[in-house]
This record gives structure tokens, C-alpha cells and sequence, in this order.
């Protein structure tokens, strides 16, 4: 089965650029999308199709996808930008999604 | 507003049988994919299961095959999860999820709270 690895944490100083990874084999042929979950809550769509932003998700998400991965920019992290990360993408018909990141702002 | 509300998690004891359901809302129902995706607290968020707009198509993680069956009725803009053979490794927090409208590389927009099935003797 296809499987997505994502490094367990992150670290950002506020205002700072975060970067999470997310690995699998030929990730690039593929579409890879990215979730936002906050403690507590739902897990919330910040980027699908590698690079779009659906409506409402700030500008400083964005996101890029080559070879075997896929990455998620947060530019001008803030404080509310502290939650897990997810990174998901398809595998057949199936949804796949990575271990998922915590991203720590401090 | 889009809402998705899960119900019918709850505290059952192994090889017992449950039903989720999702009441779906603010949208047109019938022209979207949707899904089953599970979560252990404190873990991490696993696929479960999918079906089209109309219920014929239907997929399910490996995990699950067998003994969940996903299904929905358009009418009531509901969507289900029929968990048979329940193991303690079922337990987690069960949300449904839309997938977005893109043809190909769409995410799960919008989510529900989430219902919490626990499996315990």
C-alpha cells in the first residue's frame, strides 16, 4: 500500500518561514492536498490540487509538489498557526493521508 | 453555511454492531463524493471508506473491508457507516467528509465534529 512520511515536528519563530515535508514514492505524479487540525477540532482543507488555497485559507499557505515530495509553506507564521498538519493524497481510489506533523510556534 | 453532523458513536462491547450516521446540509448532497475518515486520539487521521454521488461506487480501506459498509440516501441527505464485527481497534473519533468538486486532486473540504465509537469489553 502506498504510504506518505511526514517528519513528527516542526519548530517556527513567529514571523518566520515554516516548511513540512511529506514523502512517498513518485509523490509528484500524484495530487497532494493539506490539512490544518488544531487541537480539539476538525481537521480543516488549507491546500488541495499541490498548490490551491480553498476559499477563506490566508495567502501565507502555500504549497508545492516534485518528485517523491510534496511541501507545505507557511510565510509570516503566527501563533494560530500552531496545530497538526496532514498531508493526503490519492491512491487509486483510495485517500492516504501522512503520520502528520506538529507544528510548535515559539 | 455547509454542515456535516455525525451521530450514533457510543460504547459497545467487541464483535457488536453499530450505525453512524451524517446529516448533511447547505449543499446539494447528491453531487458529491463522500467519505468515512477515523481518528485515535491523539493519533492520526486514517481513511476509512468512500461512495459516489449515487451509491453504486463504492471503496473501503483494507482495515475495514468486509465488515464496514458505507452508504447514503439522497433524499434525506444523509450519509452512513454500518460497522459489523467491531474490534477495540475500531475505537476512534469517526468523521464524514466531503470531497471537493475538482474531477481530479480534490481534498476533503469540509468536515464534520466527529462521533466517538469506542470498543471495549
Amino acid at each position: 500500500s502506498y504510504e506518505l512520511t511526514q517528519p513528527p515536528s516542526v519548530s517556527v519563530s513567529p514571523g518566520h518561514t515554516a516548511s513540512i515535508t511529506c514523502s512517498g514514492d513518485k509523490l509528484g505524479d500524484k495530487y497532494a492536498c493539506w490539512y490544518q487540525q488544531r487541537p480539539g477540532q476538525s481537521p480543516v482543507l488549507v491546500i488541495y490540487q499541490d498548490d490551491k488555497r480553498p476559499s477563506g485559507i490566508p495567502e501565507r499557505f502555500s504549497g508545492s509538489n516534485s518528485g517523491n515530495t510534496a511541501t507545505l509553506t507557511i510565510s509570516g507564521t503566527q501563533a494560530m498557526d500552531e496545530a497538526d498538519y496532514y498531508c493526503q493524497a490519492w491512491d487509486s481510489s483510495t485517500v492516504v493521508f501522512g503520520g502528520g506533523t506538529k507544528l510548535t510556534v515559539l | 453555511e455547509v454542515q456535516l453532523v455525525e451521530s450514533g458513536g457510543g460504547l459497545l462491547q467487541p464483535g457488536g454492531s453499530l450505525r453512524l450516521s451524517c446529516a448533511a446540509s447547505g449543499f446539494t448532497f447528491s453531487i458529491y463524493w463522500m467519505h468515512w475518515v477515523r481518528q485515535v486520539p491523539g493519533k492520526g487521521l486514517v481513511w476509512v471508506s468512500r461512495i459516489n454521488q449515487d451509491g453504486s461506487d463504492t471503496t473501503y480501506a483494507d482495515s475495514v473491508k468486509g465488515r464496514f459498509t458505507i452508504s447514503r440516501d439522497n433524499a434525506k441527505n444523509t450519509l452512513y457507516l454500518q460497522m459489523n464485527s467491531l474490534r477495540a481497534e475500531d475505537t476512534a473519533v469517526y468523521y464524514c467528509a466531503r470531497e471537493g468538486i475538482e474531477a481530479i486532486g480534490a481534498g476533503l473540504d469540509y468536515w464534520g465534529q466527529g462521533t466517538l465509537v469506542t470498543v471495549s469489553s
